[in-house]
């Protein structure tokens, strides 16, 4: 089985300070992981992802995600948080579970940019 | 390009009709995804279609739920005799595509910008 944890449910952080959600993976199988965000009456979209390649990601808006098998996190960062990045981000985790696919979606982290 | 889209945007309903809910991939992707995202519940995988095989039907909460995808391009989502809890956003997405091997897993989704559904 798999699953994926968002730490936290909501984060808050002003604007121009570092942002960090934190997600926690659990699979018996090499995940890809991906970052979605979702802001305010918008689709989903892709930050990033990471497909067994370089552990560091870097995404789209200066989001980037580093892979840690030692500890199973996949966490996501920003040096410097914007307005605009206020939204709901989820982390995901895929994998093939005997041939079949297995998609699993964090409970999502509320991001609040305070200015 | 044109991305994904689905019809309607919002559907209110009566508790006990049944909905149907459908979503055009991007020309050329093979595979096609449902989610549903309920209020504070996160996002939820509902079912995989890839190309011409059995779709993977794991996420499906109950039997009233079921999905097609004609032709390999639009999919319809139905749920029969609706409940109050089916009220959710309804995503629907695609990808490029390929076989069930490591490839797939590892392609970019690309999100439509949902149903909203309330039953009443």
């Amino acid at each position: 089985a798999q699953s994926v944890t968002q730490l936290d449910s909501h984060v808050s952080v002003s604007e121009g300070t570092p942002v960090l959600l934190r997600c926690n993976y659990s699979s018996s199988y090499s995940p890809s992981l991906f970052w979605y965000v979702q802001h305010p009456n918008k689709g989903l979209q892709l930050l990033l992802k990471y497909t067994s390649a370089a552990t560091l990601v870097k995404g789209i808006n200066g989001f980037e995600a580093e892979f840690k098998k030692s500890e199973t996190s996949f966490h996501l960062t920003k040096p410097s948080a914007h307005m605009s990045d206020a939204a709901e981000y989820f982390c995901v985790v895929s994998i093939m579970d005997t041939g079949r696919r297995a998609l699993t979606f964090g409970s999502g982290t509320r991001l609040q940019v305070q200015p | 390009g044109a991305g994904v889209s689905q019809s309607p945007s919002n559907k209110v309903t009566e508790k006990g009709k049944d909905v149907e809910l459908r979503c055009d991939p991007i020309s050329g992707h093979t595979a096609l995804y449902w989610y549903r995202q309920s209020l504070g519940q996160g996002l939820e995988f509902l079912i995989y279609f890839q190309g011409n095989s059995a779709p993977d039907k794991s996420g499906l909460p109950s039997d009233r739920f079921s999905a097609e995808r004609t032709g390999g391009s639009v999919s319809t989502l139905t749920i029969q005799r609706t409940q109050q809890e089916d009220s959710a956003v309804y995503l629907c997405a695609s990808s490029l595509g390929g076989s069930r091997l490591a490839g797939a897993l590892q392609e970019t989704q690309y999100f439509g910008p949902g149903t909203r559904l309330l039953v009443l």
